[in-house]
């Protein structure tokens, strides 16, 4: 199995300000042969299901606001948030789809400061 | 636009099968542009993804959950379920179904339904 590593577990950061989620893979989800990397991205707001913010490892889902960007390759990825706003309190998750089982991060939980 | 909906018992004894059902709406399951699966997460952890189904019986399943998993679809009723035999504490989460996208081999969850509390208890 890919085991997927989130850090930091939580964050806290100010509103209008930059926030960064680091996921890494136990090995590469890179597919050589169309050189894409397959890996999502997702928000979970309490009580609410997971959404989708980027797959591909940065293509943003239509109708996520562009201050969310996915970025890296092979076994390293981020999440970042541009500028904070307040509706983006929520845990995220990565996940890979390079193989089954697919598989999830642990999960960071991003507060304001 | 598709929409999926979780249903069933919100309490299970242990020893016993978990039982739940997704309904989707606003298409069908027999598309062949789409999988279907289910994720779970216990309460205040992270998520697991239990295994996908296409709507001609072909499955995947996680092997962590070895053989108690049993995953089945209706086309006639536009749903499919989920089983899970032998239920200990362990299984108590809130189940999701969502709809696996997949090209090739299976991709990310988009849209997911809003989820059911099941509780393993006596």
């Amino acid at each position: 199995d890919i085991v997927m590593t989130q850090s930091p577990d939580s964050l806290a950061v100010s509103l209008g300000e930059r926030a960064t989620i680091n996921c890494k893979s136990s090995q590469s989800v890179l597919y050589i042969s169309n050189n894409k990397n397959y890996l999502a991205w997702y928000q979970q707001k309490p009580g609410q299901p997971p959404k989708l913010l980027i797959y591909w490892a940065s293509t943003r889902e239509s109708g996520v606001p562009d201050r969310f960007s996915g970025s890296g390759s092979g076994t390293d990825f981020t999440l970042t948030i541009s500028s904070l706003q307040a509706e983006d309190v929520a845990v995220y998750y990565c996940q890979q789809y390079y193989s089954t089982p697919l598989t999830f991060g642990g999960g960071t939980n991003v507060e304001i400061k | 636009q598709l929409q999926l909906q979780e249903s069933g018992p919100g309490l299970v004894k242990p020893s016993e099968t978990l039982s739940l059902t997704c309904s989707v709406s606003g298409g069908s399951i027999s598309s062949t542009s789409y999988y279907w699966g289910w994720i779970r997460q216990p309460p205040g952890k992270g998520l697991e993804w239990i295994g996908t189904i296409y709507y001609s019986g072909t499955t995947y399943n996680n092997p962590s959950l070895k053989s108690r998993v049993t995953i089945s679809v209706d086309t006639s009723k536009n749903q499919f379920s989920l089983k899970v035999s032998s239920v200990t504490a362990a299984d108590t989460a809130v189940y999701y179904c969502a709809v696996n996208y997949a090209s090739g081999r299976l991709n990310w969850f988009d849209p997911w339904g809003q989820g059911i509390l099941v509780t393993v208890s006596s």
